[in-house]
């Protein structure tokens, strides 16, 4: 079973404000990634890692930021949240060379007011 | 970029019918996975496939991954609600390319 985890599950919060999304797994896994899902639509990757101390852009662009500083967690920061940024974030890891398999988390659920 | 194509995108049947779901691409993909979300939770790890012409049967679930490896389908037989969920196709190697999903809807 993955142990990749998430919190908060669910946020609601105010426009402006600024959030971290967490998330860590314990598999020692090289590869995070950061997905944004809206409800009944397709997975758009907006992050992901290789490693400590490397992060690289997705396909769909995104004003969030995410840092690397330890191989089991991948925080994802908003610095000033908007309603357009209301959606589920999942996020996922996969061992470096193996066809890619991802583990995800159950997700955040974020909703800006 | 790699495209993965999902059809149908939506599916609705009964209880104890079978049903094929397809991911098809005009690109060689050195493997794909195939995933199955429920509402509100994260895609679960369903299945590899690695080889062309390869199937892989997970009970009542048959994956075959087509010869040349640029498709692959989900077969389920006598489909139970337990197997609502999207379905989700992926492959990739530097950057992993999801399918849009199929949404289905297993009528009690």
């Amino acid at each position: 079973e993955a142990d990749i985890y998430q919190t908060p599950r669910y946020l609601v919060i105010g426009t402006g404000k600024k959030i971290t999304l967490e998330c860590s797994q314990t598999m020692g896994h090289d590869k995070m990634y950061w997905y944004q899902q809206d409800p009944g639509m397709e997975l758009h990757l907006i992050h992901y890692s290789y490693g400590v101390n490397s992060t690289e852009k997705g396909d769909l662009s995104s004003e969030s930021t995410v840092s690397r500083i330890r191989t089991e967690h991948f925080p994802l920061t908003l610095e000033s949240a908007r309603p357009s940024h209301t959606s589920q974030y999942l996020c996922a890891s996969s061992e470096l060379g193996q066809n890619n398999e991802q583990f995800f988390g159950p997700g955040t659920r974020l909703t800006v007011l | 970029t790699q495209l993965l194509e999902q059809s149908p995108q939506f599916l609705s049947i009964q209880e104890g019918e079978n049903l094929t779901v397809y991911c098809n691409s005009s690109s060689v993909f050195s493997s794909l996975q195939w995933y199955r979300q429920e509402p509100g939770e994260g895609p679960v790890l369903l299945v590899t496939v690695v080889t062309g012409g390869e199937v892989k049967k997970l009970k009542r679930l048959t994956f075959q991954f087509g010869d040349a490896r640029k498709d692959s389908s989900l077969h389920i037989t006598a489909a139970q609600p337990g197997d609502t969920g999207l379905y989700l196709c992926a492959g990739g190697y530097q950057k992993v390319t999801f399918g849009i999903g199929t949404k289905l809807q297993v009528i009690p």
